[in-house]
C-alpha cells in the first residue's frame, strides 16, 4: 500500500531551527509537496520538490531524496506564527496526492 | 479576490438527511477536488474533477456524489448522511489537467459537518 509517515507532534523554541521529516512509500513518484495548516484553517502551499536536493524559500527549505523515499522541511528563525500543522503529500504515478497525517509544530517562547 | 468559497461553514445534520456542500472558485482552474480531514488521518480524497463535465472517484467515495456542470462549481452531495461522515470537508482546485502534477492546490476554508 501507499504510505506517508511524519511525526505526530514536535516542539521547538522561538528563534531556533526545526526539521520535520517525511518518509514515503508510493506507487510511482511525481513530486512531493509541503503544506502549512493553521488550526481551524485551510492548508496553504509551502513547497514542491521533484528532483533531489534542497529548495530554499526564505526561512523555509525543503529537501528531497528520491532514492531514500525521504524529505524534510526545515524552518529557520522560528516565529510564534509558525505554530501550525505541516502536511507532507506525494503525487503518485496517477498524479493523485497521497497525504501524511501532518506534524503539529508547537513553538514555545 | 475570493479564490475558493465553500458553504456552509458549519452544519449539524440528522442522520438520514440529504446535504449538499457547495464549492465555487473564481480562478478558472481546470481541476477541483473534495477532501475530508479527520483527526489523526491525512486528507482523504472523496471525488475529483479534472475538467468541467468529468468526475472521478477518489479514495473514499462511498456515500458521496459530485457534479461538475461548469468550471466554477463543484458541489458535494451526501444522499443520506451517516455519523461516520462527521468530518471537516475541504474543496480545492488546481490549474492542472492531470490532478496533482506540480499543480499547487488552493483550498477553501472548509465545511465542518456533524451528523447526529
Amino acid at each position: 500500500g501507499q504510505n506517508i509517515d511524519q511525526p505526530t507532534e514536535m516542539t521547538a523554541t522561538e528563534g531556533a531551527i526545526v526539521q520535520i521529516n517525511c518518509t514515503y512509500q508510493t506507487s510511482g513518484f511525481n513530486g512531493l509537496f509541503w503544506y502549512q495548516q493553521h488550526a481551524g484553517e485551510a492548508p496553504t502551499f509551502l513547497s514542491y520538490n521533484v528532483l533531489d536536493g534542497l529548495e530554499e524559500k526564505g526561512r523555509f527549505s525543503s529537501f528531497l531524496s528520491r532514492s531514500k523515499g525521504y524529505s524534510y522541511l526545515l524552518l529557520k528563525e522560528l516565529q510564534m506564527k509558525d505554530s501550525a500543522s505541516y502536511l507532507c503529500a506525494v503525487s503518485d504515478s496517477n498524479y493523485q496526492l497521497i497525504w501524511g497525517a501532518g506534524t503539529k509544530l508547537i513553538i514555545k517562547p | 479576490i475570493a479564490g475558493i468559497t465553500q458553504a456552509p461553514t458549519s452544519q449539524i445534520l440528522a442522520a438520514g438527511r440529504r446535504m449538499t456542500l457547495r464549492c465555487t472558485q473564481d480562478m478558472r482552474h481546470n481541476a477541483m477536488y473534495w477532501y475530508r480531514q479527520d483527526l489523526g488521518l491525512g486528507l482523504r480524497l472523496i471525488h475529483y474533477s479534472n475538467t468541467a463535465g468529468t468526475t472521478g472517484k477518489g479514495e473514499v467515495p462511498d456515500g458521496y456524489s459530485v457534479s461538475r456542470a461548469n468550471t466554477d462549481d463543484f458541489p458535494l452531495t451526501l444522499a443520506s448522511a451517516v455519523p461516520s461522515q462527521t468530518s471537516v470537508y475541504f474543496c480545492a482546485s488546481s490549474d492542472s489537467r492531470t490532478g496533482g502534477d506540480t499543480g499547487e492546490l488552493f483550498f477553501g476554508e472548509g465545511s465542518r459537518l456533524t451528523v447526529l
